[in-house]
């Protein structure tokens, strides 16, 4: 069974710049996760997808975060601009439900570095 | 929110070695996730444990929910076994990281 797919896996850019990031869940999973994780601290949830709908974006910085997950699938993490406070990776997650009880499945993550 | 509590911070193991990760939570959950996250920052499933025990080779875990705290063990460690090692819980359909524990296993 393929696992979590992300794309790209590293990134640098200059701040104010803008940048996406793609994520492809394990086939068959409604739910999705984007986490933030700063170097040397556990990952943390940016937002959470069920099917195409937003089930919490509480922790997303929204003026220059966004993230949108079409047709209950694929998903792209966006940030416009970007600053310097934003480097880290960022990890897709999925799991078969959002029954509270279903493990989570991360994929392989992407670096970002901004300068 | 949840308080998710990691022990120790870090950890030397010569190769070989046992050793006993430890994680605390302070309110009730619905799911417990330990994971290994290599030198390549990929995180690597290791337990889905909210309750009970478990084992998978050197590794096993067991989780007290009553008492709101999980226990990694690591047998016979190798070098392989270095990295960070997270317990996640999730009170509220959301994982919670705790700080980790970074784990040197030295041949």
């Amino acid at each position: 069974e393929a696992g979590v797919a992300q794309s790209p896996r590293y990134k640098i850019i200059e701040k104010r710049q803008s940048v996406a990031f793609w994520c492809n869940p394990i086939s068959g999973h409604a739910t999705l996760y984007w986490y933030q994780q700063i170097l040397g601290q556990g990952p943390k949830l940016l937002i959470q997808f069920q099917n195409n709908g937003v089930v919490d974006d509480s922790q997303l910085p929204k003026d220059r975060f966004s993230a949108e997950r079409l047709k209950g699938v694929d998903s792209t993490l966006k940030i416009q601009p970007a600053k310097l406070e934003d480097s880290a990776v960022y990890l897709c997650a999925s799991s078969l439900s959002r029954e509270g009880r279903d493990e989570q499945f991360f994929g392989p993550g992407t670096r970002l570095t901004v300068l | 929110g949840i308080q998710v509590e990691q022990s120790p911070p870090d950890l030397i193991l010569q190769e070989g070695a046992n050793s006993t990760l430890r994680c605390n939570f302070s309110d009730s959950v619905n799911n417990l996730q330990w994971f290994h996250q290599n030198p390549w920052g990929q995180l690597i499933n290791l337990f889905y444990i909210p309750s009970g025990t478990k084992q998978n080779g050197r590794l096993s875990a067991t989780t007290v929910a009553t008492e709101r705290y999980s226990l990694l063990y690591i047998s016979s460690s190798q070098t392989t076994d270095s990295g960070v090692y997270f317990c996640a819980v999730e009170p509220d359909y959301k994982l919670s990281f705790g700080a980790g524990t970074t784990v040197t296993v030295r041949a």
